[in-house]
């Protein structure tokens, strides 16, 4: 099946614009995430979902960045007056999560996306 | 706070040879612990996951150890190929609500052939 997909795969943007991210996750996954990557570090958590809602947002760096994810599927990483020190790779990753049914969560492996390469000039 | 450290930062062996990547992690309250795979620019492959019941996990020419109590994980990676250059990345996911994954800063693997 499809894994998770990310779009655009670069995006190039000047100073003081904004920008929208996007990240398709496995069909069936209830759990979404967002990771930051800036050159020669491992990725720092962001934001989590658990279907429509953030259950963690506290890895987002200032109010200048929101997501959401209104329909419990895809989610959409935005970034408003964006700056030179937003230039970095963003990633997106799902898991199954947690099954409402049974009240447990299915399972914790994440799957990740190719990222998309956002540059700030 | 969780805090992940991998070493060595840069490792670079002929062809052939037998690895070993490290990856220690300060509060041994995790649920599970991934490797992860990363070529240049692109995104994460994920390799072996480990729950935290478990001792070991084997792949192929890979196999990770994990040792909770101690905080520390390895991946041995047998008869090293050129195409297995690439940055190695550990993570691991900790008890307590969140299930955002902590990472280490990865290892740089050359095979050189």
């Amino acid at each position: 099946g499809a894994g998770v997909s990310q779009t655009p795969s670069n995006k190039v943007t000047e100073k003081g614009k904004y920008v929208e991210l996007r990240c398709d996750p496995i069909s069936g996954h209830t759990a979404l995430y967002w990771y930051r990557q800036s050159l020669g570090q491992g990725p720092e958590f962001l934001i989590y979902f658990q279907g429509t809602g953030a259950a963690d947002d506290s890895g987002l760096p200032n109010d200048r960045f929101f997501a959401v994810r209104p329909e419990g599927s895809v989610s959409t990483l935005k970034i408003q007056r964006t700056e030179r020190g937003d230039s970095a790779m963003y990633l997106c990753a799902s898991s199954l999560g947690y099954d409402w049914t049974s009240g447990r969560v299915n399972s914790y492996e994440q799957y990740f996306g190719p990222g998309t390469r956002l540059t700030v000039t | 706070k969780q805090e992940v450290t991998q070493i060595p930062a840069a490792l670079s062996v002929p062809e052939g040879e037998n690895l070993v990547l490290n990856c220690s992690f300060t509060d041994s309250a995790i649920y599970n612990l991934q490797w992860f795979r990363q070529d240049p620019g692109k995104g994460l492959t994920s390799l072996l996951l480990i729950q935290s019941s478990q001792r070991e996990q084997t792949s192929g020419r890979l196999n990770a150890s994990l040792d909770k109590s101690s905080g520390r994980s390895t991946l041995y990676i047998a008869a090293s190929q050129p195409g297995d250059s690439a940055t190695y990345l550990c993570a691991v996911l900790t008890q307590g609500g969140s299930e955002k994954l902590v990472f280490g800063k990865g290892t740089k693997l050359t095979v050189n052939p």
